[in-house]
């Protein structure tokens, strides 16, 4: 399967831990999004990078949220000191330049205890 | 960002063409339609994208006005797997696209 992959899948934590998630996009495409997704709501930007460069973060990035593509490739969001508050689903996308058609992964359901 | 504007649910038989129709008044001549359907615990999965007139594919169909103000989605005889949340977005599709999701149009297919 050559599709955008995330990992883990699931993620259970306590109130003020750290938490990492992976994504791996899709080989070729140079772009990839991560979004946040609670329930019954549509999936809200978070931020944005072409190769490694970060281009944009959404307000709703605090200062306890990171994200980062070293090489271009794979990206990693990691929040820190976790709160209730960020229990949901965290997606990424990806897509190549000029075809800006997303294709989304599995996500990451954080739930936050 | 071109906002978009769908009903919040619709319901269907199995075996029935749906129509889900998305307004976007303020569509930029840039701006392409795109729709993503989403299935509960999964991301967002491409449907079809278009710019003006008809395009098909082998999932569905998109019809776009001339004056591109609203386009509608088809999908021809429903099956109860059709279940799910049908996203309308426009955006540019030549540069980098911030995707903006509103609600989307939750569709129950009964058998």
């Amino acid at each position: 399967d050559t599709g955008v992959s995330q990992n883990p899948r699931h993620k259970i934590t306590k109130r003020g831990q750290n938490v990492t998630f992976r994504c791996d996009p899709i080989s070729e495409h140079n772009r990839l999004y991560w979004y946040r997704q609670t329930l019954g709501q549509g999936p809200e930007f978070l931020t944005y990078f072409q190769n490694e460069a970060q281009l944009e973060k959404s307000r709703l990035l605090s200062d306890r949220f990171s994200a980062e593509r070293p090489k271009g490739s794979f990206s990693t969001l990691e929040i820190q000191r976790t709160e209730q508050g960020d229990s949901a689903m965290y997606l990424c996308a990806s897509s190549s330049t000029g075809v800006e058609t997303q294709y989304f992964g599995p996500g990451t359901r954080l739930l936050v205890l | 960002l071109a906002k978009t504007t769908q009903p919040i649910s619709m319901d269907s038989y199995e075996g029935q063409e749906v129509n889900i129709t998305c307004s976007h008044n303020n569509i930029a001549t840039n701006d392409y339609i795109t729709w993503y359907q989403q299935f509960p615990s999964q991301g967002p999965r491409f449907i079809i994208q278009g710019y003006k007139t008809k395009v098909t594919n082998e999932v569905a169909s998109l019809f776009i006005p001339a004056d591109r103000k609203s386009s509608t989605l088809s999908l021809p005889r429903v099956s109860l797997s059709d279940t799910a949340v049908y996203y309308c977005l426009v955006g540019d599709a030549g540069g980098y696209q911030k995707v903006t999701f509103g609600t989307g149009t939750k569709l129950q297919v009964i058998p």
